[in-house]
């Protein structure tokens, strides 16, 4: 069954530490993984998009890893940010036509 | 316009009542996909639709539900008889090209729909 599990399911962090968020799945044949943010009352925003080819990928002080044999990818937040509160999504894509699964999340909650 | 619009933003309804949700996908996107998202849940997939070809309406939960589009535009996912488990943010998502899996999705900001 392709299935797209995350971690933690939830964070709180201080503002300028940094996190990791975990991302593990079964999706096969595998396409493609993207991180999305999702903002409180907003639709989600593609963050960075990995082939099977690509390890890392980076957006400003987002950075995705992607390990294809374990099937784990994470998500690390450099000096977090206040506007970095959100729900960060997990999304893999197998080939041969449309089938996308999105995980659950992480809602990460950066404080003062 | 310059996103993938969605309204309305909010809808308030009775159980068993009709309710229409419409999307305005980014113009030239031949994609267009809906999901449901419960609260504190991840996205479901609901229903894909690729230029002219037949939809895949695979993640449709019942025969309450359904969704047209004209041509490469506007979308209508209309739930019929609702129920109160129907209760969700309903998101609209479009995408360029084919609508292949590598095609990033632009998202809308979504229909947050309740029903008493």
């Amino acid at each position: 069954k392709n299935q797209v599990e995350q971690s933690p399911q939830s964070l709180i962090i201080l503002e300028g530490k940094n996190c990791t968020l975990q991302c593990n799945y079964t999706v096969s044949p595998f396409s493609n993984l993207r991180w999305y943010k999702q903002d409180t009352g907003r639709g989600p925003v593609s963050l960075t998009i990995m082939t099977f080819s690509e390890n890392t990928k980076s957006n400003g002080r987002y950075t995705a890893t992607l390990d294809a044999d374990t099937k784990q990818s994470s998500l690390h937040i450099t000096a977090s940010q206040l506007s970095d509160s959100a729900s960060y999504i997990c999304v893999v894509s197998a080939t041969g036509g449309f089938k996308t699964i999105f995980g659950a999340g992480t809602r990460l909650f950066v404080k003062a | 316009g310059a996103g993938v619009s969605q309204s309305p933003s909010n809808k308030v309804t009775e159980k068993g009542k009709d309710v229409e949700l419409r999307c305005d996908p980014i113009s030239g996107h031949t994609a267009l996909y809906w999901y449901r998202q419960r609260l504190g849940q991840g996205l479901e997939f609901l229903i894909y639709f690729q230029g002219n070809s037949a939809p895949d309406k695979s993640g449709l939960p019942s025969d309450r539900f359904s969704a047209e589009r004209t041509g490469e535009s506007v979308s209508t996912l209309t739930i019929q008889r609702t129920q109160q488990e129907d209760s969700a943010v309903y998101l609209c998502a479009s995408s360029l090209a084919s609508g292949r899996a590598e095609d990033t999705q632009y998202f809308g900001p979504g229909t947050r729909l309740t029903v008493l």
